[in-house]
């Protein structure tokens, strides 16, 4: 079966630095991978997604994530965080083929300081 | 509004008793599912169906829980004989899927129905 692990349950960075979210996956085939943010009072937004061809692949709102299969991991990256990246981000994984039954991490809750 | 609808968007209720939340999904979405997003916990499938038929339920979703969508469009969940544990988020998510086999990989969320059980 499909896992998902965020080793990170809550991280704090100041506004302007740089931004690193882990994701580790657990998955016998090629993985579907996806990162989503949620935002207090808001639904689920898919941030990136990657199931092939270049292993950086670029997202919404300035993020990007590099998938690594040697590591199993889906690192989310952003440069420069903003005081509105505030927000809980989870990490999923997905069969190819199939529908889209996403198996989700337990979230990385981030907190932007001034 | 053109995204994925959710009523209520809370609901407090007393034990045993029974809830119902409907889904309203983006009109063109064939596929909907259902999540269930505990505190400190990411979502948790349930359920999902492609049009009306429901085509995988998980484990979680105990006799007292039933999911309908039948005419393809709006879903309902029910909870029968409501339990404290059952107190959590309920996600409701769509997405158009083609008659190929590789899945679209897009889940357009709802906002979700908060149910408070007392």
């Amino acid at each position: 079966a499909q896992s998902v692990t965020q080793p990170d349950i809550h991280i704090t960075v100041s506004e302007g630095a740089s931004l690193e979210l882990r994701c580790n996956y657990s998955y016998g085939a090629t993985p579907y991978l996806f990162w989503y943010v949620q935002s207090p009072g808001q639904g689920l937004q898919l941030l990136l997604k990657y199931f092939s061809g270049d292993t950086l692949v670029q997202g919404i709102k300035g993020f990007e994530a590099e998938f690594k299969r040697s590591q199993s991991s889906f690192n989310l990256r952003k440069p420069s965080v903003h005081w509105s990246d505030a927000a809980e981000y989870f990490c999923a994984v997905a069969a190819l083929f199939g529908n889209e039954k996403l198996t989700f991490g337990t979230g990385t809750r981030l907190t932007i300081i001034p | 509004d053109t995204g994925v609808s959710q009523n209520p968007r809370h609901k407090i209720t007393k034990r045993g008793q029974n809830v119902t939340f409907r889904c309203d999904p983006i009109s063109e979405h064939n596929r909907l599912y259902w999540y269930r997003q505990t505190l400190g916990q990411g979502p948790e499938f349930l359920t999902y169906f492609q049009n009306e038929a429901q085509l995988e339920k998980s484990r979680l979703l105990s006799d007292r829980f039933s999911a309908e969508r039948p005419k393809g469009s709006f879903s309902t969940l029910e909870i029968q004989r409501t339990e404290q544990g059952d107190s959590a988020m309920y996600l409701c998510a769509s997405s158009l899927a083609s008659g190929r086999q590789r899945n679209t990989g897009e889940l357009f969320f709802g906002e979700g129905s908060r149910l408070t059980v007392l």
